[in-house]
């Protein structure tokens, strides 16, 4: 059982269109990260959000951590084939990272 | 700066064998986590080190194992090894692990046969 709940699992969007991703969860995090990770390859940091309520940008990619730092979301807009990729995230309490199943996105283009 | 490396890439093991990963981690950084990386279950946590501490254990077996040592690189062993051992395992590092961010490594592929 993953401690942090992603959905959707999977997404297919044409080049252009938005798309959001949820991650959720009943604990509460020190700090929650997104990742995207391309096969057979390691996971690549994309942002790290600490504040409850904290809204992060970097380009067309917006990320949010809720108020109550329990839940996140990662936004994208007009999505671009290079944006495909399996995008995970984690929450870190303890000294680890607790990680969602992930969502697997493909932008078509 | 280079990143984490870890070695070797890939690996085939036979069951019962054992096997050592190595991962090190980007200087500077002090903390090294270790993940196992399956279809099924996706990334779950093997275990942490800062400063050649163990600070958290995940829930595997004791035939998986890790150290790290005094210029912060670590290995980790897998003893008696089983098909369900097969894997892509991922190494972690970060300044001081908690809420500081972490960067992985492209991961050892093991395959147990």
């Amino acid at each position: 059982t993953q401690l942090l709940e992603q959905s959707p699992q999977f997404l297919s969007i044409q080049e252009g269109e938005n798309l959001t991703v949820y991650c959720n969860s009943s604990s509460v995090f020190s700090s929650l990260q997104w990742y995207r990770q391309e096969p057979g390859e390691g996971p690549v940091l994309l942002v790290t959000v600490v504040t409850g309520g904290e809204v992060k940008k970097l380009k067309r990619l917006t990320f949010q951590f809720g108020d109550a730092r329990k839940d996140s979301s990662l936004h994208i807009t007009a999505a671009q084939p290079g944006d495909t990729g399996l995008y995970l995230c984690a929450g870190a309490n303890d000294y680890k990272l607790s990680f969602g199943a992930g969502t697997t996105v493909t932008v078509r283009a | 700066k280079a990143g984490v490396t870890q070695t070797p890439r890939y690996l085939i093991k036979t069951r019962g064998q054992q096997v050592t990963l190595s991962c090190s981690p980007i200087s500077g950084h002090r903390s090294v986590s270790w993940y196992q990386q399956t279809p099924g279950q996706g990334l779950q946590f093997l275990f942490e080190y800062f400063s050649e501490t163990q600070r958290n254990k995940g829930n595997f077996p004791g035939r998986f194992s890790g150290r790290q040592f005094s210029n912060s690189r670590s290995e980790m062993n897998v003893s008696t090894l089983e098909l369900g051992d097969s894997a892509l395992y991922l190494c972690a590092s970060s300044l001081a692990g908690g809420v500081t961010e972490a960067f992985f490594g492209q991961g050892t592929r093991l395959t147990v046969v």
